[in-house]
């Protein structure tokens, strides 16, 4: 089964603040994500990449960097952190086995919170 | 149903009882997919059914897909208390790969 490892799994930071959450996939998937997920909402995409050293722009990219370093390893940077961006953050991977098609594996998950 | 920016859905029922949930979607998709979020945990793949098919089952589960209307359904039969959680479903957005977007969901709620 595809392993997802997300750190750390709480983070407390304050407004201004810079924070990078990581995560590392040791299943050689090609496609990694970054989703946040708000109470009373679904999955919302923030960044993706298909190898390393690409990034492609999600749907709530605003106030988000990210690098994929290897493979493995994709970075969410916080460089500002606002009380907005409170919330549960989640990686992903995927072997993309085509549009719509491929299979997200998640790990458990970041909760950040800006106070 | 859920779809995207809808409220969490929430359903409560007895344990051994039949629940059936709906997703509906506004854009041309060929491929649906049902994730389950149990607490502390991120979400995992349940079914992915394609427009070809229109009816998948896995075990106690069963996935339709109806393009014409553009809806999906999940059903689970003879729930059990571990069922208990949220239910995504999640459609593809163009020929990008990662581009699925996830439903608000489904909080399922099965008592003992």
């Amino acid at each position: 089964e595809a392993a997802v490892t997300q750190s750390p799994r709480n983070k407390v930071t304050v407004t201004g603040g810079n924070v990078t959450l990581s995560c590392r996939q040791t299943n050689s998937h090609n496609y990694m994500y970054w989703y946040r997920q708000d109470t009373g909402h679904g999955l919302r995409l923030i960044h993706y990449s298909y190898g390393a050293g690409n990034l492609q722009i999600g749907d709530v990219p605003d106030g988000y960097k990210a690098t994929r370093t290897t493979q493995e390893d994709f970075f969410l940077l916080l460089e500002l952190a606002s009380p907005s961006q409170t919330s549960l953050y989640f990686c992903a991977s995927s072997d993309a086995g085509g549009a719509g098609a491929e299979t997200l594996y998640f790990g458990s998950g970041t909760r950040l919170t800006v106070l | 149903s859920q779809w995207g920016e809808e409220n969490l859905q929430a359903l409560s029922i007895q344990e051994g009882e039949d629940v059936t949930m709906n997703c509906s979607y506004k854009t041309y998709t060929t491929v649906v997919q049902w994730y389950r979020q149990k607490s502390g945990k991120g979400p995992a793949q349940l079914i992915l059914i394609r427009s070809n098919e229109r009816e998948k089952r896995s075990g106690r589960l069963r996935a339709t897909l109806d393009t014409s209307s553009q809806s999906s359904s999940l059903s689970i039969t003879g729930t059990l208390a571990t069922d208990t959680a949220v239910y995504f479903c999640a459609t593809e957005r163009g020929s990008a790969l990662g581009r699925l977007h996830f439903g608000a969901g489904t909080q399922l709620i099965v008592i003992p």
